[in-house]
């Protein structure tokens, strides 16, 4: 199973841009990359998921590169809502395990 | 229509004492999740359950813990003799197809545990 690193935290300011990369070296080739993004007190919700290459949605894009080794999110121009968890999921639920990680605790400063 | 829920929210026990954890998943998800939070921490995958069946039952951190799921809808994890290191907050999620790697897991809001 894909076990996945990201950064413990990360700050920037509201209206930058935010980059968030995951590394997942032993990614199988039926392994989706997906993100989700945990508020205090609640349960983590699905931002955005994609295979290869780059995916955007109205909140986010997911860049992944031709290896697949690595994604990043991108966040534009974030606001201080944006302040919450971020977990890289890498995996296939029929390997019977999900791992998330620790996550990346991003904190947008005014 | 309606998300995931769990019950309690808050769930305040003894050491020693058993507890059970209800989830309600989202109608028509066949597949469900349990995931273990401790503060600050990230989230520790427990067991999922396709239907009624749960395949792989290895990450339930002891044999106190056991979990099961009736008619493909609510599931309960109990937890017996608890113990103050499983004092945590207990995720359910649930999501249409197990099996598929694509799936998006919905959450429900937790319930946190704290065993004194």
């Amino acid at each position: 199973l894909a076990k996945t690193t990201q950064p413990i935290s990360m700050d920037s300011y509201e209206g930058q841009e935010v980059n968030i990369t995951c590394s997942h070296n032993n990614i199988a080739t039926n392994d989706y990359i997906t993100w989700y993004q945990q508020f205090p007190s609640q349960g983590p919700r699905f931002i955005i998921q994609g295979y290869k290459t780059k995916v955007t949605n109205e909140v986010a894009s997911l860049f992944i590169p031709a290896d697949r080794k690595s994604s990043t999110l991108s966040l534009p121009r974030v606001s201080l809502s944006d302040t919450a968890v971020y977990y890289c999921l890498v995996g296939d639920i029929r390997d019977d395990k999900i791992i998330f990680g620790k996550g990346t605790r991003l904190h947008i400063l005014p | 229509g309606a998300g995931v829920s769990q019950s309690p929210s808050n769930k305040v026990t003894e050491k020693g004492k058993d507890v059970e954890l209800r989830c309600d998943p989202i109608s028509g998800h066949t597949a469900l999740y349990w995931y273990r939070q401790s503060l600050g921490q990230g989230l520790e995958f427990l067991i999922y359950f396709q239907g009624n069946s749960a395949p792989d039952k290895s990450g339930l951190p002891s044999d106190r813990f056991s979990a099961e799921r009736t008619g493909g809808s609510v599931s309960t994890l109990t937890i017996q003799r608890t113990q103050q290191e499983d004092s945590a907050v207990y995720l359910c999620a649930s999501s249409l197809a197990a099996g598929v790697s694509t799936d998006t897991q919905y959450f429900g809001p937790g319930t946190r545990l704290t065993v004194l």
